[in-house]
């Protein structure tokens, strides 16, 4: 399976600030998919974005960017200008290796923005 | 319906006591997943189905745990005789096609073994 690993646990932060949820990956594949999700405090996990390996361009949607550095293995979220509603759990992901569409989570990063 | 439902929401049971988590994903979804999720964690696999077919159910802990989707829509996943470990949020998804996109979660089903 693939490994994914978020290093930080938790982050907090005041609102309006920017902040950067790290994602590393370790992949034996050529070609491959990452994901992000979001866990607010209701519980339900929510899809965020799904990105290629192939596709060289950075993703923006709103206040949420996402940078892809296949040099590091890194899928990295930023967040501008975050906001209380921002507090969640957001976990990285990426599908095993010859596993078909089975998911392997990171164990996600806390997210807190405060006023 | 809208999006992937789940039941119960809530679900106590005594230990060596027999459950049963539904799921209804999306209409239409090909593929469907159960994963299992502990406090802190994030979702770890289980199984997964492309129609009715269970393609891979290489993450069920033990032979206590099986799951069904026996018309290619709603799933049921079971576990035997259970166990205070087995104290967790089910969580259950769906995706459009048998490929690498995008799997769109359920509530969840919180399981309490007393």
């Amino acid at each position: 399976a693939q490994k994914v690993t978020q290093a930080q646990t938790e982050i907090s932060v005041v609102e309006k600030e920017d902040v950067t949820l790290d994602c590393v990956y370790e992949t034996r594949d050529t070609t491959y998919y990452l994901f992000w999700y979001k866990q607010p405090p209701s519980g339900e996990l929510v899809f965020l974005i799904r990105r290629n390996s192939f596709d060289e361009q950075n993703e923006i949607s709103g206040r949420y960017s996402w940078n892809f550095q296949k040099s590091t293995s890194s899928f990295n979220f930023t967040i501008t200008a975050s906001q209380v509603v921002d507090s969640a759990v957001y976990f990285c992901a990426a599908p095993c290796t010859g596993g078909g569409n089975k998911l392997t989570f990171g164990t996600g990063t806390q997210l807190k923005v405060e006023l | 319906g809208a999006g992937v439902s789940q039941s119960p929401r809530y679900k106590v049971t005594k230990r060596g006591q027999d459950v049963a988590l539904r799921c209804d994903p999306i209409s239409g979804h090909v593929s469907l997943y159960w994963y299992r999720q502990a406090l802190g964690q994030g979702p770890e696999f289980l199984t997964y189905f492309n129609y009715e077919a269970q393609q891979d159910k290489s993450g069920l802990p033990n032979d206590r745990f099986s799951a069904e989707r026996p018309e290619g829509s709603i799933s049921t996943l079971t576990i035997q005789r259970t166990e205070q470990r087995d104290s967790a949020m089910y969580r259950c998804a769906s995706s459009n096609t048998g490929g690498p996109y995008e799997q769109y979660f359920g509530p969840g089903t919180r399981l309490t073994v007393t």
